[in-house]
């Protein structure tokens, strides 16, 4: 079965910093995705950013890039130039080509400082 | 409707009573995710469907959960003699189906088990 890590229950820094969430992943499959949602106080999840396991290049969007190590099984999401409205609980997501179950870590909650 | 609904968005039971909750998904979405969040915890796989498959039940915490999805839309989430640890939000998602779609979530219910 597979399983999602995320192994930082709890971040904080500064308005325009730079923050790493980190994310890792076990599985046996070749194909894949991976995905980051948010998760703002309103309770409404929403996507961030995407990456297909098949494709060597990281995802970027905007302020929000991935470091996807496939080998190590890791999906980092980096978040640059942080803004107040940042503030939220991250969940890193795995979703397999065969069964298409989507599964998710216990996330991080990221808390971004005036 | 434009997004996934859930209703109610709020329940207050009494233990021992059995609780439904719904959910919508967006028109045309195959498969549906069922999740459940304690608070400020992450989300815990409970049941997805996708299409006319059996569903991966793999998920359901004990045999007083169970979950059905008439006509290939409208899903319904059982809890039959509440107890006092069910008390968490529930979430439902939908995806169209096949690889590298989103996953559209619902604003949740929020069981609380008295």
């Amino acid at each position: 079965a597979q399983t999602v890590t995320q192994s930082q229950p709890e971040m904080s820094v500064q308005e325009a910093e730079t923050v790493t969430l980190s994310c890792t992943y076990d599985t046996s499959e070749n194909n894949y995705y991976l995905f980051w949602y948010k998760q703002p106080p309103s309770r409404q999840m929403i996507l961030v950013i995407r990456q297909e396991a098949y494709k060597q290049q990281n995802a970027t969007e905007n302020r929000f890039s991935v470091n996807f190590q496939k080998a190590a099984k890791s999906f980092s999401l980096k978040i640059s130039d942080s803004q107040l409205g940042d503030t939220a609980m991250y969940f890193c997501a795995f979703l397999d080509q065969g069964a298409q179950k989507l599964v998710f870590g216990q996330g991080t909650r990221l808390t971004i400082n005036p | 409707g434009a997004g996934v609904s859930q209703s109610p968005s709020n329940k207050v039971t009494e233990k021992g009573k059995d609780v439904e909750l719904r959910c919508d998904p967006i028109s045309g979405h195959t498969a549906l995710y069922w999740y459940r969040q304690s608070l400020g915890q992450g989300l815990e796989f409970l049941i997805y469907f996708q299409g006319n498959s059996a569903p991966d039940k793999s998920g359901l915490p004990s045999d007083r959960f169970s979950a059905e999805r008439t006509g290939g839309s409208v899903s319904t989430l059982t809890i039959q003699r509440t107890q006092q640890e069910d008390s968490a939000v529930y979430l439902c998602a939908s995806r169209l189906g096949g690889m590298n779609t989103e996953a559209f979530f619902g604003q949740g219910t929020r069981l609380t088990v008295v």
